[in-house]
Order: structure tokens, then C-alpha cells, then sequence
């Protein structure tokens, strides 16, 4: 079945430490790939994505995540973490002849001073 | 700026009282979403309409009803909501589906709270 894994439902990080975020899919066929974030009672925005042309992809706020085929990952990193940066953060994929995303369950970002 | 907006962005109902959530996109994608999210869960597919044909989820309820009149307008009717219906609901747009790698713009969402 295709699905998307986020390791780590909670990660912690210093202000100014690398932020890693990681997200695994299983698919024997190149799917779309995107990563979300989620601020508290707000709509999901889209930071960046992966449609088979660069396979690091840099998008907004400083993120940026690399498509490694061989290890069906899509992890999200950010060399400098900030205050806000905290929020819930989602992986989704988009497979292949599927008409709708699946998500990842979510990693909540929290920042410490 | 062109916008996924949803309206009200709180609504409380009563116990089995019918209510209806608004969606509406500046964007003229032809597809959009309705999503439902539970605290600390990822988003929950309840359907989809592609220009207007309905999809509906296998796992949706049958008390969730949506409607699209025109391009820019999604409706989503809770007939008699329960207390496991509170939730944010999302509304989301799309040029096309996630199959063809169509980016998912989503709404501020809509919490309904049932009392």
C-alpha cells in the first residue's frame, strides 16, 4: 500500500540549531512530494515540492528538502532554526496515477530560546 | 491576491442541527477539496470534486454532503452533526490532481465546534 511515514511526531531544536525533519514514502515509482507547514488554527501552507527535476529543493523561510530515490526519503532540513519556525509540519505525497495526496501524520517543530 | 477563502472561520452548532461550511477560490482551479482535521491528526480526505464531478471518499459518512454550483463555490452540509464531528475543516484548490504533481492550496479552514 502506498503510504508516508514521518519519523518523529515531535522534534525540539535550539533557536539557531539545524532543524531535520524526516519523511519516508513507499512507492517502487517516483511519486510527487511535498511539504507543508501549519501554523495554530490556520490552513496548511505549501513550503516547497518535488516534481522530478532538481532533487534538492529549496523553497520558503529557509527550508529546503532532498530527494534521495534510493532511500525513499524526502527529509526537510533548515541550517538555522527560529522562533517561527514552530509549527506542525506535513509531509504529503502525491503517487502515481492516484488523484488525491497522502499525508504523513506530522511532526510538530518546537523551538527553544 | 488570488486566495482560498473560507467562511466563517468559527462556527458553533448545536447537536444534530444541520450547518454548512463555505469555500470559496480566486484561483479558477477546477478541482477542490474538503478535508477534515482532528487535533494533532494529519487531514482527512472526505471528498473531492473535479470540475463538477463529485468524489466521494469510501470511508466519508453519510451525514457529509458537499456541493459545487460553479467553479468558484464548494459547499460543505453537515446534516446532523455529532459531537465527533468537531474538527477544522479545510478547504483546498488545485489546477489539477495529485496524480500530475498539482500543488494543494488550502484555506484558513473553518472550526466547528458542536455543542
Amino acid at each position: 500500500a502506498q503510504s508516508v511515514t514521518q519519523l518523529g511526531s515531535h522534534v525540539s531544536v535550539s533557536e539557531g540549531a539545524l532543524v531535520l525533519l524526516r519523511c519516508n514514502y513507499s512507492s517502487s515509482v517516483p511519486p510527487y512530494l511535498f511539504w507543508y507547514v501549519q501554523y495554530p488554527n490556520q490552513g496548511l501552507q505549501l513550503l516547497l515540492k518535488y516534481t522530478s527535476a532538481a532533487t534538492l529543493v529549496k523553497g520558503i523561510n529557509g527550508f529546503e528538502a532532498e530527494f534521495k530515490k534510493s532511500e525513499t526519503s524526502f527529509h526537510l532540513t533548515k541550517p538555522s532554526a527560529h522562533m517561527s519556525d514552530a509549527a506542525e509540519y506535513f509531509c504529503a505525497v502525491g503517487f502515481q496515477g492516484a488523484q488525491k495526496l497522502v499525508f504523513g501524520q506530522g511532526t510538530r517543530l518546537t523551538i527553544n530560546p | 491576491d488570488a486566495m482560498v477563502i473560507q467562511n466563517p472561520r468559527y462556527q458553533v452548532t448545536q447537536f444534530g442541527k444541520p450547518v454548512t461550511l463555505s469555500c470559496s477560490q480566486t484561483l479558477n482551479h477546477n478541482v477542490m477539496y474538503w478535508y477534515q482535521q482532528k487535533s494533532s491528526q494529519a487531514p482527512k480526505l472526505l471528498f473531492h470534486y473535479y470540475d463538477k464531478d463529485f468524489n466521494n471518499e469510501a470511508d466519508t459518512p453519510d451525514n457529509f454532503q458537499s456541493r459545487r454550483p460553479n467553479t468558484s463555490f464548494c459547499f460543505l452540509d453537515i446534516r446532523s452533526p455529532g459531537l465527533g464531528d468537531a474538527a477544522m475543516y479545510l478547504c483546498a484548490t488545485s489546477g489539477g490532481g495529485a496524480a500530475v504533481g498539482e500543488t494543494q492550496y488550502f484555506g484558513p479552514g473553518t472550526r466547528l465546534l458542536v455543542l
